[in-house]
């Protein structure tokens, strides 16, 4: 079975720090790796990424893809209580998206 | 501009009973999936479906059931609802194996 394996479970930061969350994964045909935030509802889309040291930024969020190592991290610069949320990476292959448990962030002012 | 439209928001039933979670699409795509999310989790496929006609099994199918009749809908059934199927489950389509997943808003299902 392949796996995605995210740490931290999760984190508490102040306003204003920096946190870097990890994804790993151990899969073959790996095709992309997805991050997700998730707040109340429903998952929303933030980054897709598919090569190897490109890095896919918005605003003060960051992603890369490290394909060698089988991993990947997300940036947060400059953190706002707006941040909170739990964050979700997923790998495709031929199958549909396989999750990790996510990393739940805490923001505090 | 709806996207992925799944009905119930809310469900409870007792155990034993069964029910259908609906799950709608209107963007053409051919791939859809059922997950539940559980605390601490992550989300777990249930089943999928690449197109109409054509469903497999995920991670935890077991006392699911589904079909997939037209491009647009995807139902789950409980066919005989448990407790340990207390959860939120999430219907999500995409284009394509490699691209961003269009979810729903979720069903928040209790079993007593």
């Amino acid at each position: 079975e392949d796996k995605v394996v995210q740490s931290p479970l999760s984190l508490v930061v102040h306003e204003g720090d920096t946190v870097t969350l990890n994804c790993s994964y151990e899969v073959t045909n790996f095709r992309s790796l997805l991050w997700y935030k998730q707040e109340k509802k429903a998952p929303t889309f933030l980054f897709m990424l598919t090569s190897s040291g490109i890095e896919k930024k918005s605003g003060r969020l960051s992603s890369i893809l490290d394909k060698k190592e089988l991993f990947s991290i997300l940036n947060i610069t400059a953190t706002q209580t707006g941040d909170s949320a739990v964050y979700l990476c997923a790998r495709s292959g031929n199958t549909p998206l396989v999750f990790g448990k996510g990393t739940r962030l805490s923001v505090i002012a | 501009n709806a996207g992925v439209t799944q009905t119930p928001k809310f469900q409870v039933l007792k155990t034993g009973q069964s029910m259908t979670l609906q799950c709608a699409q209107d963007m053409n795509h051919e791939y859809m999936s059922w997950y539940r999310q559980d605390p601490g989790m992550g989300l777990r496929l249930i089943h999928y479906s690449v197109g109409a006609g054509i469903t497999d099994q995920g991670e935890v199918p077991n006392g699911y059931n589904v079909s997939r009749s037209t491009t647009e809908d995807f139902p789950l059934r409980l066919l005989s609802a448990a407790p340990s199927q207390t959860s939120v489950y999430f219907c999500a389509s995409t284009y394509s194996y490699t691209g961003e997943l269009f979810f729903g808003e979720g069903s928040r299902l209790t079993v007593l």
